[in-house]
């Protein structure tokens, strides 16, 4: 079945070492991205790719950071993971940025910060 | 600034019981509005989508209307089963962006 794929389930830091995070997906949608929840709070978009073209939140910290190297595959990269990183870290794709498009969730990657 | 509010944050009903979930947002300048269902530590899951020129939209026993003018929306669950038990979330696509509600969590009793 086409889906939204995220590696590791859960994955377990050391504070400030870098981490990176995947999602690859088999419905070759132009549009990827990535979400962070903290436990009990609504999911909070950091970015998001469209084909090649990326568009950062304006609130999204340096310390995060997104690749894109194809179609399927998008890499979220926590270049010095603080306590506060600690979070759910949820990709999305949607075909296209139309109205009538819904976004499809990859199971999530929980992030542990030590 | 472009906010989602969800009521309430808890809620737990006997089996079979029709319930009402609510969502509200701040701006009204919206392209849609999204249901979607969360299982605990699980990823977001789709369920009903209502463009902004429309008022509502129904799958099975799920029924999901929007009132743009009044910042509102309600998901309104028939015949609720203990398989329904998960956190469901109200999410407002603004250009192309989502914002999402933090959730309700609905416990259904058998």
């Amino acid at each position: 079945d086409a889906m939204v794929i995220q590696n590791p389930r859960y994955q377990v830091t050391q504070f400030g070492k870098p981490v990176t995070l995947s999602c690859s997906q088999t419905l070759n949608h132009n549009v990827m991205y990535w979400y962070q929840q903290k436990s009990s709070q609504a999911p909070k978009l950091l970015f998001h790719y469209y084909d090649k073209d990326f568009n950062n939140e304006a609130d999204t910290p340096d310390n995060f950071q997104s690749r894109r190297p194809n179609t399927s595959f998008c890499f979220l990269d926590i270049r010095s993971p603080g306590l506060g990183d600690a979070a759910m870290y949820l990709c999305a794709t949607s075909r296209v940025y139309r109205d009538d498009e819904k976004l499809f969730f990859g199971s999530g990657t929980q992030l542990s910060v030590l | 600034k472009q906010e989602v509010t969800q009521i309430p944050a808890a809620l737990s009903v006997p089996e079979g019981e029709n319930l009402v979930l609510n969502c509200s947002f701040t701006d009204s300048a919206i392209y849609n509005l999204q249901w979607f269902r969360q299982d605990p530590g699980k990823g977001l899951t789709s369920l009903l989508l209502i463009q902004s020129s429309q008022r509502e939209q129904t799958s099975g026993r799920l029924n999901a209307s929007l009132d743009k003018s009044s910042g509102r929306s309600t998901l309104y669950i028939a015949a609720s089963q203990p398989g329904d038990s998960a956190t469901y979330l109200c999410a407002v696509k603004y250009g192309n962006k989502l914002v999402f509600g933090a959730g309700t969590i609905l416990r259904v009793k058998s």
